[in-house]
């Protein structure tokens, strides 16, 4: 059964420690995406990867990081340099980055900062 | 000038009426466009995707886009309370980056 599975789907984090949100896919897609999503607000693009062991950053990157080892893996480290980490992280990913890029999302990982 | 913008609503349509959501679009994202589903508290689901202009039909979907006006639409025919969510259109320039609007809360009163 392919898809986007990301975990925990509730995580709770003290101020000042660093978290990491998990993301994988088993659906051979090349590229893989953070976003972050506030009360109404759109998705904002944290970073990008279009292929393993490459990434870039997108529209809010400071205080994210990110890895990519595997072509199925795209975990996001949440540090304590993000000042305001509450909000929705949606991973998504799409058969390359070309111009069809259909993106399609995991379930979402809900962070609360306490 | 928003790259993506969209009405944030809530559009209300009674049931089984045609609901009508519209987008328009910068110069940036000009070349592909997406239509998604989210319903509260879940994560986007992709509707409809649209790269030439006129109408692309899917089952009760129906996307609409003018390059030369600068919108895309997103018609839903026989409306069920089941399509209240909020639509988010999404718009590209070309590669990797796929820009959202802030979506349209839709409501469909039985």
């Amino acid at each position: 059964d392919g898809g986007i599975t990301q975990s925990p789907k509730y995580l709770f984090r003290k101020e000042g420690q660093n978290v990491t949100l998990s993301c994988e896919q088993n659906l051979n897609h090349d590229a893989m995406y953070w976003y972050r999503q506030d009360p109404g607000q759109g998705l904002r693009l944290i970073y990008y990867s279009q292929i393993v062991n490459d990434f870039q950053k997108g529209d809010i990157a400071e205080g994210y990081s990110v890895s990519r080892e595997k072509k199925e893996s795209f975990p996001l480290t949440v540090t304590s340099a993000q000042k305001n980490p509450t909000a929705f992280y949606l991973c998504a990913s799409s058969i390359d980055s070309g111009l069809y890029n259909e993106q399609f999302f995991g379930p979402g990982t809900r962070l609360t900062v306490l | 000038q928003k790259e993506v913008e969209q009405n944030s609503g809530p559009l209300s349509v009674p049931e089984g009426a045609i609901a009508s959501l519209n987008c328009t679009y910068s110069d940036r994202v000009s070349q592909s466009f997406f239509w998604y589903r989210q319903y509260s508290g879940k994560s986007p689901e992709l509707i409809m995707s649209i790269y030439s202009n006129g109408d692309k039909e899917d089952g009760r979907f129906t996307a609409q886009l003018n390059k030369a006006s600068q919108y895309v639409s997103l018609l839903i025919r026989d409306s069920q309370p089941s399509d209240s969510a909020t639509y988010l259109c999404a718009g590209s320039g070309g590669y990797q980056k796929v820009t959202f609007g802030t979506g349209t809360k839709l409501q469909v009163i039985p």
